[in-house]
């Protein structure tokens, strides 16, 4: 079975820096994975998607995100952090099913604080 | 604005009662997804309707049902509500389920 490891629950950076977001995945093939944000009391929105092109995906807001195969991981960043990026932040692998369908797994989001 | 939009937006009820979620799906999608999203679960996939067929099913406990309408709006169905099914529930649609998911604002389900 696939899973996401999101290795920080809570992640705080000051305006105007760096930002970045730890994914780790586990797959027995070649999987689709997404980065999902979430602002308070909204429902999820897709950044951004990897799904066996290019290994650096570019997405909404200035967010990107690289597939390391040799790591298994699915890091987000962004290179200058703005206060309306605080929010939750989940990793997605998508799971193949013997229907023949697909399902999102979840990883346990981490929370992004911007400071002033 | 994802084009998923879902009703109530909030939903406050008592222990022993039965609510109906409903949704309506991205113009053009078939797929249709329920989750549930608590501080002590997190997220959690429910139940996957494709044009009508259920495809998949997650943690959706025997007490809650769906279905998907010919029109593609799917309903999702709670009921012997317990004060434990207090959380925000989400809907979402997708052109196929190889494609992603694109997300509702959610139903905020409080029982009381």
């Amino acid at each position: 079975a696939q899973s996401v490891t999101q290795l920080d629950s809570h992640v705080s950076v000051s305006e105007g820096t760096p930002v970045l977001l730890r994914c780790n995945y586990s797959s027995s093939y070649s999987p689709s994975l997404f980065w999902y944000v979430q602002h308070p009391n909204k429902g999820l929105q897709l950044l951004l998607k990897y799904t066996s092109a290019a290994t650096l995906v570019k997405g909404i807001n200035g967010f990107e995100a690289e597939f390391k195969k040799s790591e298994t991981s699915f890091h987000l960043t962004k290179p200058s952090a703005h206060m309306s990026d605080a929010a939750e932040y989940f990793c997605v692998v998508s799971e193949g099913l013997l229907s023949g369908t697909y399902k999102y797994i979840f990883g346990t989001g981490t929370r992004l604080k911007v400071l002033a | 604005d994802s084009g998923v939009t879902q009703t109530p937006k909030h939903l406050i009820t008592a222990t022993g009662q039965r609510v109906t979620l409903r949704c309506s799906p991205r113009s053009g999608d078939l797929s249709v997804y329920w989750y549930q999203q608590s501080l002590d679960q997190g997220l959690q996939f429910l139940i996957q309707y494709y044009n009508g067929e259920e495809r998949a099913k997650g943690n959706i406990l025997e007490r809650f049902s769906a279905q998907q309408f010919p029109d593609l709006h799917s309903e999702l169905n709670l009921s012997s509500l317990e004060l434990g099914d207090s959380a925000l529930y989400f809907c979402a649609s997708s052109a196929t389920s190889r494609n992603e998911q694109f997300f509702g604002p959610g139903t905020r389900l409080t029982v009381l």
